[in-house]
């Protein structure tokens, strides 16, 4: 099977801009969690997707948001950007279900300017 | 205190011999343990995941999870310079669905 394939790689944008980043789990897959990766806070979830709907979430200002497809497929969306933004963002899939292993993606390297 | 804490190290050790990796959790309801390496610019992959108290070995691999000391440990056998990386430990708390909990990782170094 294929693995969990991330768009863009990496992404260089502003301060006050928006940014949209795409993933696309293994197949099969249900489930889509999204991660920031920094050298200062290290791995912190975001949220999860699972058929559509985000059941859970992590302690991040709503400028951060999501959203799944019937495919599976997720979007995390970044809106009027902040220095501390610039970041690493992963993306996980796992089977449905609770408490099943994740499968990370490349991820997507953020930089704000 | 963290919910999942590991020592930063980094931990070196020489090819061939075992390194031991170490983490402790607080919330004590938690279920699911799993162990991740990340290799410098990479993403994380996960090597063990671990559900019950005791061992579970894959290959050169030992998890050990101790739900009421809560603790769980990675062993590496026969370490090879190829497995120096980041070694993260993660955590689904008590009713948590799929959130993953990281500690802050253990950077090994295997030496020849």
């Amino acid at each position: 099977k294929a693995g969990v394939t991330q768009t863009p790689r990496y992404l260089i944008k502003t301060r006050g801009q928006q940014v949209t980043l795409s993933c696309s789990p293994i197949s099969g897959h249900r489930s889509v969690s999204w991660y920031q990766q920094t050298p200062g806070q290290g791995l912190q979830f975001l949220f999860e997707y699972f058929s559509e709907t985000q059941r859970n979430k992590g302690n991040f200002p709503g400028r951060f948001s999501g959203r799944q497809f019937s495919n599976s497929r997720s979007e995390m969306n970044v809106s009027t950007l902040e220095l501390g933004d610039s970041a690493l963002y992963l993306c996980a899939s796992s089977d449905s279900g609770r408490n099943n292993e994740q499968f990370f993606g490349p991820g997507t390297r953020l930089t704000v300017l | 205190q963290k919910e999942v804490e590991q020592n930063s190290g980094p931990l070196s050790v020489p090819e061939g011999a075992i390194a031991s990796l170490n983490c402790t959790y607080s919330d004590r309801g938690s279920q699911s343990f799993f162990w991740y390496r990340q290799y410098s610019g990479k993403s994380p992959e996960l090597i063990m995941s671990i559900y019950s108290n005791g061992d579970k070995e894959d290959g050169r691999f030992t998890a050990q999870l101790n739900k009421a000391s809560q603790y769980v440990s990675l062993l590496i056998r026969d370490s090879q310079p190829s497995d120096s990386a980041t070694y993260l430990c993660a955590v689904i708390l008590s009713g948590g669905y799929n959130k993953l909990i990281f500690g802050a990782g253990t950077r090994l170094a295997v030496h020849p």
